[in-house]
This record gives C-alpha cells, structure tokens and sequence, in this order.
C-alpha cells in the first residue's frame, strides 16, 4: 500500500497533557502535510513540513520530520477537550496529489 | 468568507439509482478534488480537475463520473450507486498545482447512504 501509517489507532489523554501521534510512510516526499477532522466533517489543515525542514511549530502544535527515517510526528501540548479528532498526516510525493495515512483518533477527557 | 460548500449533507439513495453529488467553491481555485471516506478509513482519490482537465485514479470504479461546467462548480455522479458505495465524499480545492506545496481545502462532506 502506498498509504502512510499511523500510529497508534486511538489515543486517549485527560485534558492539559500532550499528545504525540506518529507517521511513517515508504516513498520520497516534497512535503508533508497533517490534517484534523472532527466526527462526520470535512478536514481542516494544521501544518506542513518541507522535505528540507526539521521540525516546525504552530501555536500547541509542534510536527517533526525525519526523512531518513521516513516519519513525522505531530505534538498537541496542553491538549484541550475541543482537540478531540482523527488526525491525519498527508504527504505529497509530485504532483498534486494527496497520499493520506491511516489517521490517529484521539479522544481528550475531561 | 470564501470556502467550499457541498451540497446535500446527507443523501440517501436506492441501490442502482444514479445520484449526484454537488461541489462549489467561492475561493477560486483551479484545482478541485473528489474524495471516498469509508467509516474510520483514509480518504482516497477518486480523481481530480486542473481547471477543465479531468485525471482520474487508475483504481476509480467506471461506475463514478465527475463534472466540471465552471471553475466554480464540480459534480459527482454515481451512476449505480451499490451498497459498497456507502460513504461520505468529500470535496477539496486547491490554489496550487504542480511542485508547490498543495494545501487543499476540504468541504464539509456529503453522508451517501445506500438502501
């Protein structure tokens, strides 16, 4: 399959702790891309990552980028209940096209 | 604010009865996307438009046609919706197109039941 993987499935954290979700993926990229959906709705952006960058940050949310190791991990600190969301890491190898993982779904309680 | 709509939010069709999806964006973007989301799977390309050129997925059923009458506007048609084709569909945009990095813009989704 040419999907990236996830890691893990569901996660579950109590509100204030952080959450670290993982992405690997077997082919080059260009960039790549993680992206939330709330239950039953379309996906919104977070962040992406260049092929040439480390790591990068947006408010709570800090991604990583190892391309020897072929994986990205994206960090929410301070998770709220509103976080609540399947998360997935999209790359783009050429083109316009979109390869998405298998999505982490996590659930933040209260 | 500009965004993508679609339209309906939940449709429910027969088995084997054509249906039809709708896609609009006010952000006016060249590239517009279909999606297939099976329940808790990844979403897969079905396939995509550059402004009017059509490139579907190697693996997109015969069974699924798009439209594109305008840079605002692109369909879905199913034309033989099967209980396999239970999903939501989603729309994406896209301002860019070739090496740049692509952010795409989703919709809302629509919620295809088939009975």
């Amino acid at each position: 399959s040419q999907q990236g993987e996830e890691d893990p499935q569901a996660l579950s954290i109590q509100e204030g702790e952080n959450a670290t979700m993982n992405c690997s993926y077997k082919t080059s990229i260009n960039n790549l891309q993680w992206y939330r959906q709330n239950s039953g709705r379309g996906l919104v952006h977070l962040i992406l990552i260049r092929s040439n960058e480390r790591e990068k940050h947006s408010g709570r949310l800090r991604v990583t980028l190892d391309t020897s190791k072929k994986s990205s991990s994206l960090l929410i600190t301070a998770s709220r209940a509103a976080d609540t969301a399947s998360y997935f890491c999209a790359r783009t190898g050429g083109g316009n096209k979109l390869t998405f993982g298998t999505g982490t779904q996590l659930k933040v309680e209260l | 604010d500009a965004m993508v709509i679609q339209n309906p939010r939940y449709q429910v069709t027969q088995f084997g009865k054509p249906v039809t999806l709708s896609c609009s964006q006010t952000l006016n973007h060249n590239v517009m996307y279909w999606y297939q989301q099976k329940s808790s799977q990844a979403p897969k390309l079905l396939f995509h438009y550059y402004d009017k050129d059509f490139n579907n997925e190697a693996d997109t059923p015969d069974n699924f046609q798009s439209r594109r009458p305008n840079t605002s506007f692109c369909f879905l048609d199913i034309r033989s919706p099967g209980l396999g084709d239970a999903a939501m569909y989603l729309c994406a945009t896209s301002g860019t197109y070739g090496l740049a990095p692509n952010e795409q813009f989703f919709g809302p989704g629509t919620r295809l039941t088939v009975l």
